[in-house]
């Protein structure tokens, strides 16, 4: 069965420090995707990446950056020198590859709550 | 990337009444559309997954005679909620995927309902 485990419910810190989102995956399939999105409180779903399975490189994208592995089940996301717009909930996803190599439904975590501080 | 539009985005609505949510894929045929559920401070979960001019499957423990689903055109899908209820109350999102081989499914916005 697929799972994703987002073991943070909550993270605090102040402006200007670095915060990684930890995000553990489960599944049996050898082609998957895996996402992460960040729900402000208006409650729309903003996507931030898309990683497949073949590929492991480590993205960065302005002050994000992600770090996929394979070997630990793992894809973490970092923020670096956080702000306030910042503060949202972000969920870790998982989803299976159909035949076609096309996206299926997705299986989120349970979210990390992350709050920054002026 | 593409774009679904959902609407309403919020809607409050008495116990006992029915509400229609749509979902559009904007600039993409969209074959299959997902709708996903998320309770206040909880995670999304998929309630069912829908095919254009095929019936609606739908995860277990969701109740398909009272979240009807129609995906009656490539552009188009509702979720009507019949004879809602206080517990009802909840983020409905949909997710519209193309055809086509490795393509990605795009969300809308989500309908925040409220059942007073």
């Amino acid at each position: 069965a697929q799972k994703v485990t987002q073991a943070q419910t909550e993270i605090s810190v102040v402006e200007k420090e670095d915060v990684t989102l930890d995000c553990v995956y489960e599944t049996r399939d050898t082609t998957y995707y895996l996402f992460w999105y960040k729900q402000p409180p208006s409650g729309e779903l903003v996507f931030l990446i898309r990683r497949n399975s073949f590929d492991e490189q480590n993205e960065i994208s302005g002050r994000y950056s992600w770090n996929f592995q394979k070997s630990t089940s793992s894809f973490n996301f970092t923020i670096t020198a956080s702000q306030v717009v910042d503060s949202a909930v972000y969920f870790c996803a998982l989803s299976e590859a159909d035949y076609g190599g096309s996206q299926g439904n997705l299986i989120f975590g349970k979210g990390t709550k992350l709050s920054v501080k002026p | 990337g593409a774009v679904v539009s959902q609407h309403p985005s919020r809607v409050i609505c008495k116990s006992g009444t029915s509400v229609k949510i749509e979902c559009r894929s904007l600039d993409f045929q969209a074959t299959t559309m997902f709708w996903y559920r998320q309770f206040p401070k909880q995670s999304l979960m998929l309630m069912a997954t829908s095919n254009e001019g095929s019936k609606a499957t739908y995860e277990q423990g969701v109740e398909k005679d009272k979240f009807l689903i129609n995906h009656a055109s490539l552009t188009l899908s509702t979720l009507t909620v019949t004879s809602a209820h206080p517990e009802d109350s909840s983020f409905y999102i949909c997710s519209a995927r193309a055809t086509g081989g490795f393509t990605e499914a795009f969300f809308g916005q989500g309908t925040r309902l409220t059942v007073v």
